[in-house]
């Protein structure tokens, strides 16, 4: 079974622009989550989306923002960049379990760098 | 506040000793405890977990829990150069996926 992929997995932007990140899910898998990691802060969760519908989200500005299409592959956008986005973005695929443990498979993750 | 709290490191250890890695956390709420591994330029992979109190191994690896403390640890026996990575621990209310993870504390074992 494939794991979970991300693209790209590096970027360069500068402040102000904006980026799209992508995340395909392990097939069968119906939950997305994105997470930001940085060395001060651990991973942050930014939110998940299950079935094309954002279910949960962190506490990050409206800057980010995602979906999730109806194949479960997601993106995640961020719009005017700032340097303190500069992080590894993570995503996570599950099968959506509520109520027990819902085990996530992480892909490799995009590395972000704003200039 | 942090709801977890774990210690970066780094934690630098020869190979063969037993690692001890903690976390501790003030949410009482939180059932689920898991340890992730995290090598470098790759994501997080989950290692083991535990439902509420008490302790489960797997191999080399033991984690513990005492609710008491709230506090969690793994065990790492005759740790091996290729245990060197970061590891996280991550916990969660009441199942799903909302997970609330620590930092990471980073590891090498020096063969």
């Amino acid at each position: 079974k494939a794991g979970v992929t991300q693209t790209p997995r590096y970027l360069i932007k500068t402040r102000g622009q904006q980026v799209t990140l992508s995340c395909s899910p392990i097939s069968g898998h119906r939950s997305v989550s994105w997470y930001q990691q940085t060395p001060g802060q651990g991973l942050q969760f930014l939110f998940e989306y299950f079935s094309e519908t954002q279910r949960n989200k962190g506490n990050f500005p409206g800057r980010f923002s995602g979906r999730q299409f109806s194949n479960s592959r997601s993106e995640m956008n961020v719009s005017t960049l700032e340097l303190g986005d500069s992080a590894l973005y993570l995503c996570a695929s599950s099968v959506g379990l509520a109520g027990q443990l819902d085990t996530q498979y992480f892909g490799p993750g995009t590395r972000l760098t704003v200039l | 506040q942090k709801e977890v709290e774990q210690d970066p490191g780094p934690l630098s250890v020869p190979e063969g000793a037993i690692v001890s890695l903690n976390c501790t956390y003030s949410n009482s709420a939180f059932q689920y405890f898991m340890w992730y591994r995290q090598y470098s330029r790759k994501g997080p992979e989950l290692l083991m977990y535990t439902y509420s109190s008490g302790n489960k191994e797997d191999g080399r690896f033991t984690a513990q829990v005492d609710k008491s403390s709230k506090y969690i640890s793994l065990f790492i026996r005759d740790s091996q150069p290729s245990d060197s990575a970061t590891y996280l621990c991550a916990m969660s209310r009441q199942g799903g996926n909302q997970f609330y993870f620590g930092t990471g504390t980073s590891l090498t074992v020096i063969p």
